[in-house]
């Protein structure tokens, strides 16, 4: 069965550096979201992605974050200027353009920001 | 405010009993209204899927219910397994595809 994946499954970096957070969405999927989760709390959206453009995005996507589609299969989310407060879950989601809406979810990257 | 609240945070279960999680919401527009299971360290896995004419769904042990007009729904386990250990999310969907996450009921269920 088709599924979404994410690399890396755990990052570490140092405040101030920048990361890029990646995922392979399932491959007819035409809708791409990122979330996050902070440890103990509830998963937050952070932004959708259709046609090579987000389409959109809360109030946590702020400018230090930004989204790109580089190739046909890769939906990257890249930090700029990693802060303590950006430790977290990080989940890719993906969806088709028909059906129920349903977002398959990626198994998350952990993100250790110190 | 699109509120999704469940009670109770956390419970544990003895294996082989029921048990029931609860999901009250203040989303709208509504959509649908989805329970995913979340294991630990993994991403959310979609259990059931309700509209607002539906009142009641099945997958396996899991049913879900859904009273659109009180705004709440349930999530039942029958007969508990092991593997049932998890976080079960409840996730109102509405608007523009936007999804509303509650913070989730930490099932233990114990030998």
């Amino acid at each position: 069965e088709p599924e979404v994946t994410q690399t890396p499954s755990h990052q570490v970096t140092q405040m101030g550096q920048e990361v890029i957070l990646r995922c392979v969405p399932i491959s007819n999927h035409l809708y791409f979201y990122w979330y996050r989760q902070i440890l103990g709390q509830k998963v937050e959206f952070l932004v959708s992605f259709y046609n090579n453009e987000i389409s959109e995005k809360s109030e946590i996507f702020d400018d230090q974050f930004s989204v790109e589609r580089p190739d046909g299969s890769n939906f990257t989310l890249k930090i700029r200027s990693t802060k303590l407060e950006d430790s977290a879950m990080y989940f890719c989601a993906s969806r088709s353009s028909g059906g129920n809406y349903e977002q398959y979810f990626g198994p998350g990257t952990r993100l250790t920001v110190t | 405010k699109n509120q999704v609240e469940q009670s109770p945070q956390s419970l544990i279960i003895l294996e082989g009993k029921n048990c029931t999680l609860q999901c009250n919401y203040t989303v709208s527009p509504f959509s649908n209204l989805r329970w995913y299971k979340q294991d630990t360290g993994r991403g959310p896995v979609s259990l059931t899927i309700m509209t607002f004419s539906e009142n009641t769904k099945s997958n396996g042990r899991y049913t879900a219910t859904l009273d659109a007009d009180t705004k709440q729904s349930s999530l039942h386990i029958t007969a508990s397994q092991l593997s049932d250990s998890a976080s079960y999310i409840c996730v109102v969907h509405y608007g523009n595809n936007r999804l509303a996450f509650g913070k989730g009921n930490q099932v233990v269920v114990i030998p």
